[in-house]
């Protein structure tokens, strides 16, 4: 079973830029999230989407925005590039059968510099 | 308010050594989940083990185990026999039946020496 995948792996922009990276969850997983991590703030959650809803939202400015389509897969965009939005953008998926036990599985995450 | 606290930012084991991974969490929820990430230095978060509050037995993953004290709301991860290729960033995270957001801790770095 293919794992959860990210597009593109490494990525360069400039300030004022925008950027949109993919994801593609597990098969049959119906929730995706996206999760920020830097060296200073740690782990950080963007926002969490599930049958083409946003369901949960992290505390990021609007630039940073996302989408799922039917086929589950989802994409993040981030506008006008911050020097602060370099980062490893990490995306999970998981099959949100309900309750406390669903797992969320992580693809390779994305990392963005912005120059 | 902070859910999930990781105390040891680094922690240092000699490989074929046992090491204990400190995780506390904070919930008023009866129900959740607790769940061990590790992090090489390529990015990827891992899924290790997962422990349910109504488990009443300690959740095993080959040489993952966690020591689940629900009393002191704590979910340690141990590892035995400590391998070369364990060294990598772990994170401990609870998750809430109410939305399907994770917490994660801050994350403990450890390091296996030969």
């Amino acid at each position: 079973k293919a794992g959860v995948t990210q597009t593109p792996r490494y990525l360069i922009k400039t300030r004022g830029q925008q950027v949109t990276l993919s994801c593609s969850p597990i098969s049959g997983h119906r929730s995706v999230s996206w999760y920020q991590q830097t060296p200073g703030q740690g782990l950080q959650f963007l926002f969490e989407y599930f049958s083409e809803t946003q369901r949960n939202k992290g505390n990021f400015p609007g630039r940073f925005s996302g989408r799922q389509f039917s086929n589950s897969r989802s994409e993040m965009n981030v506008s006008t590039l911050e020097l602060g939005d370099s980062a490893l953008y990490l995306c999970a998926s998981s099959r949100q059968t309900g309750g406390g036990t669903d797992t969320q599985y992580f693809g390779p995450g994305t990392r963005l510099t912005v120059l | 308010a902070q859910k999930i606290t990781q105390t040891q930012p680094g922690m240092f084991v000699q490989e074929k050594e046992a090491v204990t991974l400190d995780c506390t969490y904070d919930t008023s929820d009866q129900s959740y989940g607790l769940f061990w990430y590790k992090q090489p230095s390529s990015g990827e978060m891992i899924f290790l083990i997962y422990q349910g509050s109504y488990d009443e037995q300690n959740a095993t993953e080959g040489r993952y185990s966690l020591n689940f004290q629900k009393a002191r709301k704590s979910a340690n991860l141990v590892i035995s026999a400590s391998q070369l290729g364990d060294s990598a960033m772990y994170f401990c995270a609870m998750r809430l039946p109410t939305g399907n957001q994770f917490y994660f801790g801050t994350g403990t770095s450890l390091t296996v020496i030969p």
